[in-house]
């Protein structure tokens, strides 16, 4: 069974700082790895895609890489602003299914 | 539509009524998932869809639990004599195929079972 492990669970950090969110994966035979963010209370908002080809994806301040055969997967945030805060989960999909842990908690500080 | 809607976005039922939670994906998705996230938890897979069939059912925690879906469009997952341990927030996602295309997630359903 896919183990999805999230490092750290929780970061604060100043505005304007650029951090970066750890994924790591047991199973490295996926198909592709989806990053999401979920806002309290709501439901989960799609980043970025990453195909089991590519090794990285960009979207607008937000930069995804991934290393398959390490199972390791890091989601850079440049310039981080308040708006940014809420918890960031990566979910690497295998079979019919994408899988989840829980996530990294975000609180951007203006 | 322009998203994956979901309803209702609250329910409250009593202990051991049935309930049924309702999806609408993207036009045009041919794939539809189910998860479930219990509080401070991940999201637990439930099911699959592709198109009309739900090849794979294997997340279902009970037989309590079934789902159906119908035109290729709307689906409806019915827990059945509720418990509070089904108290969470039940979640369906939709993409255009299957497993190399992304994901779009609904607002969710919070069922309290009291």
């Amino acid at each position: 069974k896919q183990e999805v492990t999230q490092i750290p669970a929780a970061l604060s950090v100043p505005e304007g700082e650029n951090l970066v969110l750890n994924c790591s994966f047991t199973d490295s035979a996926i198909y592709n790895l989806q990053w999401f963010r979920q806002d309290p209370g709501k439901g989960l908002t799609s980043l970025l895609l990453i195909q089991s080809s590519q090794r990285e994806q960009t979207s607008g301040r937000l930069n995804a890489s991934l290393d398959k055969s390490s199972g390791r997967s890091t989601l850079y945030i440049a310039a981080s602003q308040p708006g940014d805060s809420a918890t960031y989960l990566c979910a690497p999909s295998r079979g019919n299914q994408f899988y989840f842990g829980t996530g990294t908690s975000l609180t951007v500080i203006p | 539509g322009a998203g994956v809607s979901q309803s209702p976005s609250n329910k409250v039922t009593e202990k051991g009524k049935d309930v049924e939670l309702r999806c609408d994906p993207i036009s045009g998705h041919t794939a539809l998932y189910w998860y479930r996230q219990r509080l401070g938890q991940g999201l637990e897979f439930l099911i699959y869809f592709q198109g009309n069939s739900a090849p794979d059912k294997s997340g279902l925690p009970s037989d309590r639990f079934s789902a159906e879906r119908t035109g290729e469009s709307v689906s409806t997952l019915t827990i059945q004599r509720t418990q509070q341990e089904d108290s969470a927030v039940y979640l369906c996602a939709s993409s255009t195929r299957t497993q190399h295309t992304e994901a779009f997630f609904g607002q969710g359903t919070r069922l309290t079972v009291v």
